[in-house]
């Protein structure tokens, strides 16, 4: 079974257009994150949520919605997609780590939804 | 999050040992040390991490001197299959839903 599992793999749309990418973790964890990989292959953190709050809301622009009905869940709206949305998008998931001696924040990420905006 | 310095770019050939060194003169007390690697057209995927001295798994070794301002990963005889981004972040990763924060990577490419 995949760790995290996005839908879809692919996906082509037109300028303007709403688009979302769904994300789900069956590892038990208790945070998820989407990133967003651009051309240069920098990798970026947009959101995260913990337990179904958003804890990390960066500077994206407000036509993109996370929502996480549930703990393994994340999911991705993307209202009237520009041309500099195309990138490559990851989910990943974490749990939040306790104590030392245990690795800590281990991120296990999708494989991505790679976005092209025409 | 601790900034990190690595080479944008290195080459091996099979069965060499690699060291992909990282520089992180700010780091934290609290911070440990996580390298990830990414293969095209996948996720990055968790190798090792370490907070201090020498961290070693089946996959690869960790060495942190006691400053703890550098790190170098060491794969031992890399195969074609180790081509990939290897990234090393440093961080507090106590708190929940620390993000990641990526730099550049070491590109490393291993050829026959």
């Amino acid at each position: 079974d995949t760790a995290v599992s996005q839908t879809p793999k692919y996906l082509v749309t037109q300028m303007g257009n709403d688009k979302s990418i769904k994300c789900e973790q069956n590892l038990g964890h208790d945070t998820m994150y989407w990133y967003k990989q651009d051309s240069k292959k920098f990798l970026k953190i947009m959101f995260s949520y913990n337990n179904k709050e958003l804890i990390i809301n960066e500077t994206v622009p407000n036509r993109f919605s996370p929502k996480s009905p549930d703990k393994a869940h994340l999911n991705l709206h993307i209202n009237s997609l520009e041309l500099g949305d195309s990138a490559v998008y990851f989910c990943a998931s974490s749990q939040t780590g306790q104590g030392r001696g245990i690795a800590k924040n281990i991120q296990y990420f999708g494989a991505g939804t790679r976005l092209s905006v025409l | 999050l601790a900034k990190t310095t690595q080479p944008i770019s290195m080459d091996s050939y099979e069965g060499q040992e690699v060291n992909i060194t990282c520089s992180h003169n700010n780091i934290a007390t609290n911070d440990y040390i996580t390298w990830y690697q990414q293969f095209p057209s996948q996720g990055p995927r968790f190798i090792i991490q370490g907070y201090k001295t020498k961290v070693t798994n089946e996959v690869a070794s960790l060495f942190i001197p006691a400053d703890r301002k550098s790190s170098t990963l060491s794969l031992p005889r890399v195969s074609l299959s180790d081509t990939a981004v290897y990234y090393c972040l440093v961080g507090t990763l106590n708190q929940a839903g620390t993000a990641l924060i990526f730099g550049k990577g070491t590109t490393l490419s291993v050829s026959s």
